[in-house]
């Protein structure tokens, strides 16, 4: 069975700190993995997307690591800023609950940033 | 650019009430899905379709139904609905099914719903 485990659930960081994300997944089964932004009573905006032969992505501040062998992906932010307060959700695209190819989504990391 | 829009934003329901969300997209994309998102569950796929006319059962179907009669709409329907089904839906669509490893998902702003 394919689970995907984020960690911290939640963190609170000063304005301007870099900072990490971690996902964990437990199937290294897994065609793509995808990072996503969520804002309260919003939905989901894709920010990065790493293909299972790649071992990282960038687009500005973002830096997405991922490591199948492993089963683990990271997100760093640069320069964090309040702008960037969200929850973060990890999600692994992988054959699984029946279907081919789904998104397996994990709990997220809500994030915090402080002036 | 709209993207994937869902109506309604948000609706409560009583207990054996019956509604249907959509889901439109005007993205030409083939897939479109249909996730529940509850406190400490993560999102959890209930339905996909991999193109106009067809549909098939995700991780928790049980409880829904769906349609896609037209490639840019997807349907959820609750014929009964039940407090276990106090959620939010949200539904997303692809250009391929997610087991194309270049595939990205683009969500709906989501369905706030409430069954007492």
């Amino acid at each position: 069975k394919q689970e995907v485990t984020q960690i911290p659930a939640a963190l609170s960081v000063p304005e301007g700190e870099n900072l990490v994300l971690n996902c964990s997944f437990t199937d290294s089964a897994i065609y793509n993995l995808q990072w996503f932004r969520q804002d309260p009573g919003k939905g989901l905006t894709s920010l990065l997307l790493i293909q299972s032969s790649q071992r990282e992505q960038t687009s500005g501040r973002l830096n997405a690591s991922l490591d199948k062998s492993s089963g683990r992906s990271t997100l760093y932010i640069a320069a964090s800023q309040p702008g960037d307060s969200a929850t973060y959700l990890c999600a692994v695209s992988a054959n699984y609950g029946g279907s081919q190819g789904n998104l397996i989504f994990g709990k997220g990391t809500k994030l915090s940033v402080k002036p | 650019n709209a993207g994937v829009t869902q109506t309604p934003k948000f609706r409560v329901l009583k207990t054996g009430q019956s509604m249907t969300l959509l889901c439109a997209q005007d993205m030409n994309h083939e897939y479109m899905y249909w996730y529940r998102q509850d406190p400490g569950m993560g999102l959890r796929l209930i339905h996909y379709s991999v193109g106009e006319g067809t549909t098939a059962k995700g991780e928790v179907p049980d409880g829904y139904n769906v349609s896609r009669l037209k490639k840019q709409n997807f349907l959820l329907g609750l014929e009964s609905a039940a407090p276990s089904q106090t959620s939010v839906y949200f539904c997303a669509s692809s250009y391929s099914i997610f087991n194309s490893v270049n595939t990205e998902a683009f969500f709906g702003q989501g369905t706030r719903l409430t069954v007492v």
